[in-house]
């Protein structure tokens, strides 16, 4: 079955300091892998997504994640961390399945970012 | 618009009563999700619609009964529902039941079950 491992539950950066989240997953063809953010009490929002072309993939507020078949990662990156960016993170896999398609979710990881 | 609007925001319930959950999206979208999520812990999907029909069901008990009466509106109906229900529930969309492009989701409705 497809999985997606994020092996940190929790991380504290600094403001300003670089960000990278992990996620390893389990996939037998090419997958359609993807980032969410969710702050405290909301919905996730979708970061960015992968299913083909250039592994670098660049999204929303700065973020980008970059496919390693090689280490099957999919990792999240930014370069300077805002403490807006406090929040749950979660890597998903898009899994096609009889009837349909769906996103497995990893467990989060959790970003605490300190002055 | 490019949201996915749910109502209501919070709802406390007892185990004897009924009670719907609404979604509502504009983006054309024609397919609709709708996700349970406990503190600390991922979604857990709990069915999908694509073009209007339900097409997976994950094992979820009779006493949550999903409606997509148009391609825009979903519902969750609840019905003689356990404390151990209370969570989070959430509903997205995407462009079509493929989802490639990722889902829109809203920001979800606080259920407690009492």
């Amino acid at each position: 079955a497809q999985s997606v491992t994020q092996p940190d539950i929790h991380i504290t950066v600094s403001e300003g300091a670089s960000l990278e989240l992990r996620c390893n997953y389990s996939y037998g063809a090419t997958p359609y892998l993807f980032w969410y953010v969710q702050s405290p009490g909301q919905g996730l929002q979708l970061l960015l997504k992968y299913f083909s072309g250039d592994t670098l993939v660049q999204g929303i507020k700065g973020f980008e994640a970059e496919f390693k078949r090689s280490q099957s990662s999919f990792n999240l990156r930014k370069p300077s961390v805002h403490w807006s960016d406090a929040a749950e993170y979660f890597c998903a896999v898009g899994d096609r399945q009889t009837g349909g398609f769906k996103t497995i979710f990893g467990a989060g990881t959790r970003l605490f970012v300190k002055a | 618009d490019t949201e996915v609007t749910q109502t209501p925001k919070h709802l406390v319930m007892g185990m004897t009563n009924k009670k719907s959950l609404k979604c509502e999206q504009h983006m054309g979208h024609r397919a609709m999700y709708w996700y349970k999520q406990k503190a600390k812990k991922p979604p857990e999907l709990m069915f999908v619609y694509s073009y209007e029909k339900l097409s997976i069901n994950e094992s979820v008990p009779s006493r949550f009964s999903p409606e997509c009466p148009n391609s825009s509106l979903l519902n969750l109906h609840l019905h003689a529902l356990q404390p151990e229900d209370s969570a989070l529930y959430l509903c997205a969309s995407s462009q079509d039941g493929q989802s490639l492009y990722g889902y829109t989701f809203g920001s979800g409705t606080r259920l407690t079950v009492v």
